[in-house]
């Protein structure tokens, strides 16, 4: 069965400071994999996803995330965190390109940003 | 285009009740997936249908649970008789198909009293 790990369940960081939100997966098949981020009271924003290619994808808003079979990784980074990247993000691994349909999420990264 | 539309943003029931959470896709998109949040956990699968048909239902509670895509109007979730244990977010996410990208809504929370 499928499954996504994140480990840190909070993580405060200073504006302007580099940020990785680590995130795992367990899949059986080629997975398709999928970064979010959720603002309070808000849906899930796409921020990035990877399928294939290059292991290193950019995504919106300044965020990039590199892909490693080896380790079954898939990290978020960002060089210089702004205040308004406070969020939760969740990271999510499924069997379509799209994702939309069975993805597993993991149970998210609350961040913390401070001025 | 407006994005996913869910209504009500809120809804408070009693043990017992019924609730309907209705989820309007974007334009031209004819996916729609139902994702349940349980507090301190992440989104969880429930159905995901098309067209007056449902393609997927192997994530959907065996009892009280249903959910329709009618030819005409929104996505209806639909949670009889419900226990606190249904208290969670409840997000609809559409895409025109089932490889492209999925556009989620800003949820239903729903609170069981």
């Amino acid at each position: 069965a499928q499954s996504v790990t994140q480990p840190d369940i909070h993580i405060t960081v200073s504006e302007g400071a580099s940020l990785e939100l680590r995130c795992n997966y367990s899949y059986g098949a080629t997975p398709y994999l999928f970064w979010y981020v959720q603002s309070p009271g808000q849906g899930l924003q796409l921020l990035l996803k990877y399928f294939s290619g290059d292991t290193l994808v950019q995504g919106i808003k300044g965020f990039e995330a590199e892909f490693k079979r080896s380790q079954s990784s898939f990290n978020l980074r960002k060089p210089s965190v702004h205040w308004s990247d406070a969020a939760e993000y969740f990271c999510a691994v499924g069997p379509f390109t799209g994702g939309g349909n069975k993805l597993t999420f993991g149970t998210g990264t609350q961040l913390k940003v401070e001025l | 285009n407006a994005g996913v539309m869910q209504n009500p943003r809120h809804l408070v029931r009693r043990r017992g009740q019924e609730a309907r959470l209705r989820c309007s896709p974007m334009k031209g998109h004819s996916h729609v997936y139902w994702y349940r949040q349980l507090p301190e956990e992440g989104l969880k699968f429930m159905v995901y249908l098309q067209k007056e048909n449902i393609i997927d239902e192997s994530g959907m509670p065996k009892e009280r649970f249903s959910a329709e895509f009618p030819k005409e109007g929104p996505s209806i979730l639909r949670i009889q008789q419900v226990v606190r244990g249904d208290s969670a977010a409840y997000f609809c996410a559409s895409s025109p198909s089932v490889g492209d990208e999925a556009f989620f809504g800003q949820g239903t929370r729903l609170t069981v009293v």
